[in-house]
C-alpha cells in the first residue's frame, strides 16, 4: 500500500526561521496531502497536491511536488511558536496511510 | 468554515463494555472514514463508508467494530465487548468526493478512548 516516509523525525529551530519537512514515497500517486497535529489533537488539514502540480501555496506554507523522485516537500516561511506540532503527509484515496511525522518545535 | 464534530471528546469504560462514538460529517459530504491512533503510534485506517454501506476495511476493522448512518447526519462506530488495546484515540473523516478524485478528507478532533 502507499505510505509517505517523513524526514526528519524532528526539526527544533527559532521562531522566524524557515521549517522544510521531506515526504518520500514509492508508489505513483493521484495525489498527496499534508496534515498537522497539536499535539493530543486532531489532524488539520493543510493542503492537498495533485500529481499534475509541482508547487501551490497557503499562505506561509509551500508545497512542492516532484513526481520522478517521487517525493514532496512542506516549506513553512517565517516560523511561529503555534507552528510547533506534528506535520504528516498522507496518500491514498479513502485510505489515507500516514507516515510518523516531523515533530517541528519552533523555540521562541 | 465547516468541520467534522465528534462525541464524546473522551470516554472511559470497563473492559468488555460497548461503546459507541457519534461523529456528524460536513453537511454535504459523501464519504465518510474512521481512523485511530494509539498513543505514540501512527494514525491508521479503519474503515470508509460510501452510499450507505462500507466501501473499504483494514485488517484491525474486524466483527468487533460496525459503523452505521442512522440518520441523515449522524455516523457512528460502535465498539463491542472492548479490550485494553482498543484504548485510542479514534477519528471521523469526511470528504466531498474519493480522495483519489483531489478531494480533501477532513478529519474531526477525535474522541479519546481509554478502556480500563
Amino acid at each position: 500500500s502507499q505510505q509517505g516516509e517523513e524526514d526528519p523525525q524532528a526539526l527544533s529551530i527559532q521562531e522566524g526561521e524557515n521549517a522544510t519537512m521531506n515526504c518520500s514515497y514509492k508508489t505513483s500517486i493521484n495525489n498527496l496531502q499534508w496534515y498537522r497535529q497539536n499535539s493530543g489533537r486532531g489532524l488539520v488539514h493543510l493542503i492537498l497536491i495533485r500529481s499534475n502540480e509541482r508547487e501551490k501555496h497557503s499562505g506561509r506554507l509551500r508545497v512542492t511536488l516532484d513526481t520522478s523522485k517521487k517525493s514532496s516537500s512542506l516549506l513553512i516561511t517565517a516560523s511561529r511558536a503555534a507552528d510547533t506540532a506534528s506535520y504528516f503527509c498522507a496518500l491514498g484515496a479513502q485510505k489515507l496511510v500516514f507516515g510518523q511525522g516531523t515533530r517541528l518545535t519552533i523555540n521562541p | 468554515e465547516p468541520e467534522v464534530t465528534q462525541t464524546p471528546s473522551h470516554q472511559v469504560t470497563q473492559m468488555g463494555q460497548e461503546v459507541i462514538l457519534r461523529c456528524v460529517p460536513i453537511s454535504n459530504h459523501l464519504y465518510f472514514y474512521w481512523y485511530r491512533q494509539i498513543l505514540g503510534q501512527k494514525v491508521e485506517f479503519l474503515v470508509s463508508f460510501y452510499n450507505n454501506e462500507i466501501s473499504e476495511k483494514s485488517e484491525i476493522f474486524d466483527d468487533q467494530f460496525s459503523v452505521e448512518r442512522p440518520d441523515g447526519s449522524n455516523f457512528t462506530l460502535k465498539i463491542r465487548s472492548t479490550k485494553l488495546e482498543d484504548s485510542a484515540m479514534y477519528f471521523c473523516a469526511s470528504s466531498e468526493g474519493q480522495g483519489n478524485s483531489g478531494n480533501t478528507i477532513y478529519f474531526g478532533e477525535g474522541s479519546w478512548l481509554t478502556v480500563v
